[in-house]
């Protein structure tokens, strides 16, 4: 069964530094994953999804996530932190079947709150 | 293009009753799924309807059920309620059935329920 595992509940970071996120799935088959956003009383974004096309995935904001099929992970980061980036993130694991469809619902991290101090 | 909105934002029920919550998708969406989030379980899949079928389910007791109309709009229902229920009830649609990297889900703001 597929799973995913958030390492860091918490990660705190000054404003202008790096962020990492880190987050490593278990799936049966090829996998779909993703990154959302929750910024408090909203609802989720999604930052980036990871298609099989490319291991290197670009997404909105400046953020990117690196696929690596031997480690089982996909870690969520961003070069330069901005205030703005203070919010929830989620990686997402979903199973895609041999024809290409999805197996089943998204399975969600417990997520990982990221705060950026001035 | 109007995004995924989701009526009552804010809701109070007590122990027993019963409530129903409405999602209308983006146009052209033809699947929406609920989740609920929690403080404690973070965010679980409810279940998945697509063209007025639910084609997905998560690990949730009857209590909770749903229906998807022609227009794709849907509605969740939780009968009985317990104070565990209390949740931000997320809705969310995509054009075909979600988990596929092609099929992206935007999300709704949610349904805050509290159950005193």
């Amino acid at each position: 069964a597929q799973s995913v595992t958030q390492l860091d509940s918490h990660v705190s970071v000054s404003e202008g530094t790096p962020v990492l996120l880190r987050c490593n799935y278990s799936s049966s088959y090829s996998p779909s994953l993703f990154w959302y956003v929750q910024h408090p009383n909203k609802g989720l974004q999604l930052l980036l999804k990871y298609t099989s096309a490319a291991t290197l995935v670009k997404g909105i904001n400046g953020f990117e996530a690196e696929f690596k099929k031997s480690e089982t992970s996909f870690h969520l980061t961003k070069p330069s932190a901005h205030m703005s980036d203070a919010a929830e993130y989620f990686c997402v694991v979903s199973d895609l079947n041999g024809y290409g469809g999805s197996q089943g619902n998204l399975i969600f991290g417990k997520g990982t709150k990221l705060s950026v101090k001035p | 293009k109007a995004g995924v909105t989701q009526t009552p934002r804010y809701l109070i029920k007590t122990r027993g009753q019963q409530v129903t919550l409405s999602c209308s998708p983006i146009s052209g969406h033809r699947s929406v799924s609920w989740y609920q989030q929690t403080p404690g379980q973070g965010l679980q899949f409810l279940f998945e309807y697509f063209s007025e079928t639910q084609r997905n389910k998560g690990n949730f007791p009857g209590r909770f059920s749903g229906r998807q109309f022609s227009n794709s709009r849907s509605e969740m229902n939780v009968s009985t309620l317990e104070l565990g229920d209390s949740a931000l009830y997320l809705c969310a649609s995509s054009l075909g059935l979600s988990g596929s990297s092609y099929n992206e889900q935007f999300f709704g703001p949610g349904t805050r329920l509290t159950v005193l």
